[in-house]
């Protein structure tokens, strides 16, 4: 089967650093990406990672982990614009042809 | 501009009155999908299409058809709605092949459509 696993809510203060973690168990594995979601709005790529380490973007990090099946986003100098769900995908297949798997998101608000 | 559109963005019906709801994307992708989303559940997918006349049922396909007749349109059918498929729904498309980088990967997402159906 296929289990994604990321908390449901988080609150994190402006200008702050926060991290979204991800779990996965899937019956392959070819590559993770994390989406953001504004509310009423179709979520938006923010990171891919297929091989382990610290991917970087701006503001944006993403880690992963496939021995532990684990994957974070990291954002730094949260915005208030940064409140949003992050949903965290998984590609099980290696053909780039299979769809991806999403987890239930997490909702991230950011207060002053 | 590189975009999926979904066409009616918001729509109220009643129970067994048949709709569609389009989709078209203009990056000549081959791979669509539908989507839907309710609370609590995340997203989850109806229908996908690996190319022209190539669909496969995703993880909640009942209640649904769907058609592939040309690359750029995908559009999602409800024969005969019912009040459980009040939902929003989202079209996404991505380049097909071997798995690469970002640019083989990246789904991109329509705005999405809001359906109750009463």
């Amino acid at each position: 089967g296929q289990n994604i696993d990321q908390p449901t809510e988080m609150t994190a203060t402006e200008g702050a650093i926060v991290q979204i973690n991800c779990t996965y168990q899937t019956s392959g594995f070819n590559g993770l990406f994390w989406y953001q979601q504004h509310a009423g709005e179709a979520p938006t790529f923010l990171s891919y990672n297929v091989l382990d380490g610290l991917e970087e973007k701006g503001r944006f990090s993403s880690f992963l982990s496939r021995s532990k099946g684990y994957s974070y986003l990291l954002l730094k100098e949260l915005q208030m614009k940064d409140s949003a769900s992050y949903l965290c995908a998984v590609r099980e297949d290696g053909s780039g042809n299979t769809p991806l798997v999403f987890g239930k998101g997490t909702r991230l608000s950011v207060i002053a | 501009e590189a975009q999926v559109t979904q066409n009616p963005r918001y729509l109220i019906t009643v129970t067994g009155k048949k709709l569609t709801v389009t989709c078209s994307q203009n990056m000549n992708h081959e791979y669509m999908s539908w989507y839907r989303q309710d609370p609590g559940l995340g997203l989850r997918q109806i229908y996908y299409s690996m190319n022209v006349e190539v669909t496969d049922k995703g993880d909640v396909p009942e209640g649904y058809k769907v058609s592939r007749k040309e690359k750029r349109n995908f559009p999602l059918i409800l024969e005969s709605p019912s009040p459980n498929q009040t939902s929003l729904y989202f079209c996404a498309s991505s380049l097909s092949g071997l798995a690469g980088g970002p640019g083989y990967n990246e789904q991109f997402f329509g705005p999405g459509t809001r359906l109750t159906v009463l």
